[in-house]
């Protein structure tokens, strides 16, 4: 089965900041990746699929990039509304597979 | 509106054994899968696996095949998540969740709508 290796685990940034996340696939699955914001306590919401499109409400300071293995997620100028864990998501069978997430802060 | 309500809290002993559930509405509930997936306490989410409910089709997850059993009724637009025989390490949160379909569409192992979770504790 395909891995997800997402990096850093961890990252604290000032509000204002770009910030990037990374997601390694263990092989190539096209485009077929996903981003999902999870804020505490809260339900996962679904924020880019097919690597680089944005998902129906989501502002525009998320996008997301990438194809084959090596994808990013990145927030153009962090808010203190995005404090979340992000995970990614290969969706390119019938079966997923998560990435192990990464906890955003606001330094 | 398109809802997945899940059943309520659960506290079972180690060996024992749990039926959970998603219903859906709001939607055609047997045109699309419907998975499920597990947060252990302060971890990350994992996805274990999806039913159709059309056809009761199934795929698991490598990691949860043989450990679990998705199912799902569709007379009553409900899927259930269900062991035979608990253990503490099955302690987390579980949710169901919709597959998502756009612009003609869809992808079973890729979710929009969620459900609000199931906390599931097992101790003795």
């Amino acid at each position: 089965d395909i891995q997800m290796t997402q990096s850093p685990s961890f990252l604290s940034a000032s509000v204002g900041d770009r910030v990037t996340i990374t997601c390694r696939a263990s092989q190539g699955i096209s485009n077929y990746l996903a981003w999902y914001q999870q804020k505490p306590g809260k339900v996962p919401k679904l924020l880019i699929y097919a690597a680089s499109t944005l998902q129906s409400g989501v502002p525009s300071r998320f996008s997301g990039s990438g194809s084959g293995t090596d994808f990013t997620l990145t927030i153009s100028s962090l808010q203190p509304e995005d404090v979340a864990t992000y995970y990614c998501l290969n969706y390119n069978s019938a079966l997923g597979t998560f990435g192990q997430g990464t906890k955003v802060e606001i330094k | 509106e398109v809802q997945l309500v899940q059943s309520g809290a659960e506290v079972k002993k180690p060996g024992e054994s749990l039926k959970i559930s998603c219903r859906g509405s709001g939607y055609s509930f047997t045109d699309y899968w419907i998975g499920w997936v597990r947060q252990m306490p302060g971890k990350g989410l994992e996805w274990m696996g999806i039913i159709y409910p059309g056809d009761s089709d199934t795929r698991y997850s490598p990691s949860f095949q043989g450990q679990v059993t998705i199912s799902a009724d569709k007379s009553i637009s409900t899927a259930y998540l269900q062991w035979s025989s608990l253990k503490a390490s099955d302690t987390a949160m579980y949710y169901c969740a919709r597959q998502y379909c756009s612009g003609g569409s869809c992808y079973p192992a890729m979710f929009d709508y969620w459900g609000q979770g199931t906390l599931i504790t097992v101790s003795s």
